[in-house]
């Protein structure tokens, strides 16, 4: 079926620098999500994405976290500056409209050292 | 409130026997309920869904119940395989167009 990728898979970076995740979500689809899960643990939502705009987002959507999807090329996740506690893998998910199914990426897995 | 409470978070069971995960929601306007089967390292994927409109549904050997009143919903998998190991997650969507997980159940199948 479609799907959502994700670049890069792995991404180990110094705290105090700056990530950007990417996610290509499926072709068709206008809603957008990035959602954050340390190991062995719940998925937990940080932020919804719409028209070009952030729709929601959580408490984990800290300041050093901000969204975009220029020209409809990626939907990226930037966190600057890092820290140690952004270790995680983040997901990324599209859907179709509000009401759909999400269609998940593989994940990115971030270390922060 | 918008959590989402998982219960039990680690279900081990013998091959052929059935599993059951239970859930809670908080908000009441929440109207839809996917279930995902996530194994270690993969992303996680859908396996059944239910929308407020209905209260069972069942697809290859999964079953899920909603009761809208008591605010409750779950999965129940029957004959169960080894290959049914993995991590499951409830999720619920609340009125808006965010998805809430709970806190996964890890689910271990003995031959």
């Amino acid at each position: 079926g479609p799907k959502v990728l994700q670049i890069p898979s792995h991404q180990i970076i110094d705290m105090g620098q700056m990530v950007t995740l990417n996610c290509d979500p499926v072709s068709n689809h206008l809603y957008f999500y990035w959602y954050k899960q340390i190991l062995g643990q719940q998925m937990e939502f940080l932020v919804n994405f719409y028209n070009g705009k952030v729709m929601e987002k959580s408490k984990l959507f800290k300041d050093q976290f901000s969204v975009e999807r220029p020209d409809g090329s990626y939907f990226t996740l930037k966190i600057q500056p890092t820290a140690l506690e952004d270790s995680a893998v983040y997901f990324c998910a599209s859907s179709l409209d509000g009401d759909s199914d999400y269609t998940f990426g593989s994940g990115t897995r971030l270390l922060v050292i | 409130g918008e959590q989402v409470e998982q219960l039990p978070s680690i279900l081990r069971v013998q091959e052929g026997s059935s599993a059951s995960i239970n859930c809670t929601y908080e908000n009441s306007a929440s109207n839809y309920f996917p279930w995902y089967k996530q194994e270690p390292g993969e992303n996680p994927k859908l396996i059944i869904d239910i929308r407020s409109n209905m209260e069972r549904k069942q697809t290859q050997g999964l079953i899920v119940l909603l009761d809208k009143k008591a605010k409750r919903f779950s999965l129940h998998i029957t004959d169960t395989q080894p290959g049914d190991s993995a991590m499951y997650f409830c999720a619920a969507r609340t009125g808006g167009y965010k998805v809430v997980f709970g806190s996964g159940t890890r689910l271990l199948v003995s031959p």
